[in-house]
């Protein structure tokens, strides 16, 4: 079955950008969304369809999708980014709905 | 505004069944994809189950048959009747509505409840 595979953890200094990496066979053919979870919080979605942005998420906030990877890129990172994030897709072959198993981002 | 509320968690045995709830406001429960999704104490995201507008219903793998999604529409909720409950059942439960995708089908989970936590334990 179709396996989503984070990175458990990515560390980045204030003010800096902190790249996630979401690994899956041709992932590019799929949409990919992102969420946010801070501690005691339910997820929300930070990027949907690869790389769109809600309103009220900021800018700095971006992602991509091609080949086997899909990426969340957090630019000018500060305490406040500070979360689990997981990204997601439909495998519409078996109308399952996968989570990869989440990366904790830490301000250092 | 779009507004869900879980209810119903608490500690269940092995073995036992259980159900819990979603009221839903701000939308109407019938006219969109909703699904629950979990998440064991320190661990991550896992789908659970989906249902479509249009009634058709979906269910993960670890699942074999023991749960089941529904609605009613005249109280606008959504339910996960639970049963033959295991310890590793163990979760809090997010109720979720589910966008319609722009390329048709359901989307992204856009709006969540805060969770009820259901415990499997003797």
């Amino acid at each position: 079955s179709f396996v989503l595979t984070q990175p458990p953890s990515v560390s980045v200094a204030p003010g800096k950008t902190a790249t996630i990496t979401c690994e899956g066979i041709n992932i590019g053919s799929k949409s990919v969304h992102w969420y946010q979870q801070k501690p005691g919080q339910a997820p929300v979605v930070v990027i949907y369809y690869d790389s769109d942005r809600p309103s009220g998420i900021p800018e700095r906030f971006s992602g991509s999708n091609f080949g086997d990877t899909a990426t969340l890129t957090v630019s000018r990172v500060d305490a406040g980014d500070e979360a689990d994030y997981y990204c997601q897709v439909w495998d519409s072959s078996r109308d399952l709905w996968l989570f990869g198993g989440g990366t904790r981002l830490t301000v250092v | 505004d779009v507004q869900l509320v879980e209810s119903g968690g608490g500690l269940i045995q092995p073995g036992g069944s259980h159900k819990i709830s979603c009221e839903a406001s701000g939308f109407t429960v019938r006219n969109n994809y909703m699904s629950w999704v979990r998440q064991a104490p320190g661990k991550g995201l896992e789908w659970v189950s989906i249902i479509y507008s249009g009634g058709m219903t979906f269910y993960a793998d670890f699942v074999e048959g023991r749960f089941t999604i529904s609605r009613d529409s005249s109280k606008n909720t959504l339910f996960l009747q639970m049963n033959s409950l295991r310890a590793e059942d163990t979760a809090m439960y997010y109720c979720t509505r589910v966008s319609p995708s722009r390329y048709g089908g359901p989307g992204e989970f856009a709006q969540w409840g805060q969770g009820t936590l259901v415990t499997v334990s003797s």
